[in-house]
């Protein structure tokens, strides 16, 4: 078993739905989470770091973690075109793990 | 404000032939350094780190080397390409603090034939 698990999609959503993200993980030693954004052919960038189970809101994007469960969720409100990419979850102890990444197409 | 480069950008390599990739970040001192390797559809595999000049940790035994001359600057190298090295190359830095995250590089495109 993976110690991350993300489904790889593909998900096509329209301009304006809400985008659903999610992650599952089994080390209970993970303390960190975050979501990276990567456009194609392109590194991941930084998109919402979080450390504590809740919510985080930064803009139209929320990130969830609820480590009782061991799951996170990213959330785009009013997507855009431009939101299409690949959304990689990670999380650390020493080092850091990564699911396998959802690609997202935002269709005009 | 902190930077990190890659080069080359793309790389087309015949089998058996050596590869170097160079990576170097700006704006930071004394950083971690991370190299990973994306193939399509798997996700980021993380190759080697690096927590100091001339120390490197091993993550996956393979045809790869890392090394770290210098505080800031991380090398990839192989003595033999085979094909099964081809895909998209990242190196990444994070502070040495253990809150702290990683920022990723541009990435090379390396493909071996």
């Amino acid at each position: 078993q993976k110690e991350v698990e993300q489904d790889p999609g593909p998900l096509s959503v329209p301009e304006g739905a809400i985008v659903s993200l999610n992650c599952t993980y089994s080390n209970s030693a993970f303390q960190y989470f975050m979501w990276y954004r990567q456009y194609s052919r392109k590194g991941p960038e930084l998109l919402m770091y979080t450390y504590s189970s809740g919510n985080k809101e930064d803009g139209r994007f929320t990130a969830q973690v609820d480590k009782s469960s061991k799951y996170i969720s990213l959330f785009i409100r009013d997507s855009q075109p431009s939101d299409s990419a690949t959304y990689l979850c990670a999380m650390n102890d020493y080092k850091l793990s990564f699911g396998a990444g959802t690609t997202v197409t935002v269709r005009a | 404000s902190q930077t990190i480069h890659q080069w080359p950008a793309t790389l087309v390599q015949p089998v058996g032939s050596p590869l170097s990739l160079e990576c170097t970040v700006e704006g930071t001192s004394n950083p971690n350094l991370y190299w990973y390797r994306q193939a399509a559809g798997r996700g980021l595999q993380l190759l080697f780190y690096s927590v100091g000049i001339g120390q490197i940790s091993s993550e996956v035994p393979q045809n790869l080397s890392a090394s770290r001359p210098q505080d800031r600057q991380f090398i990839l190298s192989s003595k033999k390409l085979l094909l099964s090295d081809s895909g998209f190359y990242l190196c990444a830095w994070k502070t040495s603090f253990a809150t702290d995250t990683q920022y990723f590089g541009p990435g090379t495109r390396l493909t071996v034939l």
